[in-house]
């Protein structure tokens, strides 16, 4: 079984300011994980994956992760936010052997001006 | 980068009736692509695995009579609301693995269509 918890519904960050979105993850297997960004009204986009290669996953926009085990944990971050990374954020497990996603509950990150 | 389409963007219906949305691969083959609901302000929920040349794979609480998957290429996968209600509005996503991407087969990444926003009045 697996499952994914994100750990805050809506962050709220003023522009410049870093960006954390908090994700925790439970599976029987060694996971592969995922964030997916998706804006109003829009499809998902991948912004990164892990797949068992270096803890420290970097993706597009200046998003970075950082797959820590011992935590179960795989927190999205941003050094500095920008007006357009307003949107909802998911974190996506997937187990060995497993094909289909399951999703978190999403994080509505929110950059105030 | 991989584009994954789908047609139509938005459907507006009578009751009753069936719509089909389509779910293309551009640029990349996929055996393997997902349908999957969304609610407003909630998180997607997968309906069921549709496989190339072969029956989908429903998710429990999915009506695979009232949710039709057809596969029939590597490229196209297709996704009939039956006799559409009220209740059956929804935001349908489709995704597609790319079977050339690395990892096994939990870590290939998939990608998502634009959605299908669907209204039954």
């Amino acid at each position: 079984a697996q499952s994914v918890t994100q750990l805050d519904s809506h962050v709220s960050v003023s522009e410049g300011t870093p960006v954390l979105l908090r994700c925790n993850y439970s599976s029987s297997y060694s996971p592969s994980l995922f964030w997916y960004v998706q804006h109003p009204n829009k499809g998902l986009q991948l912004l990164l994956k892990y797949t068992s290669a270096a803890t420290l996953v970097k993706g597009i926009n200046g998003f970075e992760a950082e797959f820590k085990k011992s935590e179960t944990s795989f927190h999205l971050t941003k050094p500095s936010a920008h007006m357009s990374d307003a949107a909802e954020y998911f974190c996506v497990v997937s187990g060995a052997g497993r094909r289909a996603l399951t999703f978190g509950s999403g994080t509505r990150l929110q950059v105030q001006p | 980068g991989a584009v994954v389409s789908q047609h139509p963007s938005w459907v507006i219906c009578k009751s009753g009736t069936s719509v089909k949305i389509e779910c293309r691969s551009l640029d990349f083959q996929a055996t393997t692509m997902f349908w999957y609901r969304q609610f407003p302000k909630q998180s997607l929920m997968l309906m069921a695995t549709s496989n190339e040349g072969s029956k989908a794979t429903y998710e429990q609480g999915v009506e695979k009579d009232k949710f039709l998957i057809n596969h029939a290429s590597l490229t196209l996968s297709t996704l009939t609301v039956t006799s559409a209600h009220p209740e059956d509005s929804s935001f349908y996503i489709c995704s597609a693995r790319d079977a050339g991407t690395s990892g096994g087969a939990g870590g290939k990444t998939q990608y998502f269509g634009p959605g299908t926003r669907l209204l039954v009045l």
